[in-house]
């Protein structure tokens, strides 16, 4: 069964702070690994990584897939109140058609 | 260019009823997906479908539990005689062919079971 594990389960930092948040997978035939943002609605889309080593960049959020690991982390620097939300890492996986397994989450709370 | 759209937002039943969930996904997308999500955890799937095809519902429970997406119309996920274990919010996702990554969510539905 495929397996996805998010660490650590919460976090709470102070604006400003740079936070590093994990995910890793065993899976079969991996296709994909996604991160996503959730705040209190629609998961939103930040990355998607195919490749290892490859860091993908927006802002102040980056993202690197190591698949030797079997890993991803995802970097916020400088974090903002509007960063508080739940970061989900999802796995893009199989033979058998397009689904996601998902980890259980961060929740992120980012005092002011 | 509207989203995935779900309705409703939050449905309240009780024990014993039936909850009809619709979806309708991204213009143009031709692949819809239903999650569940428990509070305080990940987002778990439940089943993919194509329009008039299954694709794959290996993670919907057997019994009570069903999903549809017709040639005309939204896609609906239908719960029958819901139990209080059936609370959770249920994500609708689209997707075209190709995914590359190309998964819309939608804002969900809030399923209280009283």
């Amino acid at each position: 069964e495929d397996k996805v594990v998010q660490s650590p389960l919460s976090l709470v930092v102070h604006e400003g702070d740079t936070v590093t948040l994990n995910c890793s997978y065993e899976v079969t035939n991996f296709r994909s690994l996604l991160w996503y943002k959730q705040e209190k609605k629609a998961p939103t889309f930040l990355f998607m990584l195919t490749s290892s080593g490859i860091e993908k960049k927006s802002g102040r959020l980056s993202s690197i897939l190591d698949k030797k690991e079997l890993s991803s982390i995802l970097n916020i620097t400088a974090t903002q109140t509007g960063d508080s939300a739940i970061y989900l890492c999802a796995v893009e996986a199989g033979n058998a058609g397009n689904m996601l397994t998902f980890g259980g989450g961060t929740r992120l709370m980012v005092k002011p | 260019n509207a989203g995935v759209m779900q309705n409703p937002r939050h449905l309240v039943r009780r024990r014993g009823q039936e909850a009809r969930l619709r979806c309708s996904p991204v213009k143009g997308h031709s692949h819809v997906y239903w999650y569940r999500q428990l509070p305080e955890e990940g987002l778990k799937f439940m089943v993919y479908l194509q329009k008039e095809n299954i694709i794959d519902e290996s993670g919907m429970p057997k019994e009570r539990f069903s999903a549809e997406f017709p040639k005309e119309g939204p896609s609906i996920l239908r719960i029958q005689q819901v139990v209080r274990g059936d609370s959770a919010a249920y994500f609708c996702a689209s997707s075209p062919l190709l995914t590359g990554g190309n998964y819309t969510f939608g804002s969900g539905t809030r399923l209280t079971v009283v």
